[in-house]
């Protein structure tokens, strides 16, 4: 149990387009879903909170209007990278909270390239 | 500001032997503590979760935590060349009246398995 999968796995794409990630937790309901993101050599960083039913919470640094989440039902939560940009490139990746001590599974991740 | 801090490595141990991670964290008011497997390329694995002081077991794994020292360690018994990874410690502050904050994810221990 404790599945999440993310799609697409990769992406490669021109400077200015946006590109959309989907999470989805297979087989539990997330009321809270994170996006985090994750440089070469580097450890995760939190970019948002995803809350089914109401806005996204952002983490200090990170431009809600650029990197615009949705979280439209309790097993799927959406990352826009809008006017992508070479200095988004990155593995961005979700996960879903399970119970009250929030224990997270991630997805698979998503490789971002933007040329 | 919620810190957490892992020897990055790397930290080599012979196949067969013990491995131990440690992480130490700063805010007291962390409640879940976990640890995550990585391999390179690919998203985090939850390896262990605790919640309360003292040891947890789990196959060839065991989580210890102490919250008066703000100390939480993995180890790893009969070490495989498949347990080479980087090993993320993360907490999570658990809210009162509920919802969840994302993890703070120390920046790992590069483990390598000799064989």
């Amino acid at each position: 149990g404790a599945v999440v999968s993310q799609h697409p796995s990769r992406v490669i794409c021109k400077s200015g387009t946006s590109v959309k990630i989907e999470c989805r937790s297979l087989d539990f309901q997330a009321t809270t879903m994170f996006w985090y993101r994750q440089f070469p050599k580097q450890s995760l960083m939190l970019m948002a909170t995803s809350n089914e039913g109401s806005k996204a919470t952002y983490e200090q640094g990170v431009e809600k209007d650029k990197f615009l989440i949705n979280h439209a039902s309790l097993t799927l939560s959406t990352l826009t990278v809008t006017s992508a940009h070479p200095e988004d490139s990155s593995f961005y990746i979700c996960s879903a909270g399970r119970d009250i001590y929030n224990e997270q599974f991630f997805g698979p991740g998503t490789r971002l390239t933007v040329l | 500001q919620k810190e957490v801090e892992q020897n990055s490595g790397p930290l080599s141990v012979p196949e067969g032997a013990i491995a131990s991670l440690n992480c130490t964290y700063s805010d007291r008011g962390s409640q879940s503590f976990f640890w995550y497997r990585q391999y390179s390329g690919k998203s985090p694995e939850l390896i262990m979760s605790i919640y309360s002081n003292g040891d947890k077991e789990d196959g060839r794994f065991t989580a210890q935590l102490n919250k008066a020292s703000q100390y939480v360690s993995l180890l790893i018994r009969d070490s495989q060349p498949s347990d080479s990874a980087t090993y993320l410690c993360a907490v999570n502050l658990y809210r009162e009246g509920g919802g969840a904050d994302g993890l703070t994810f120390g920046k790992g221990t590069h483990l390598i398995i000799q064989p």
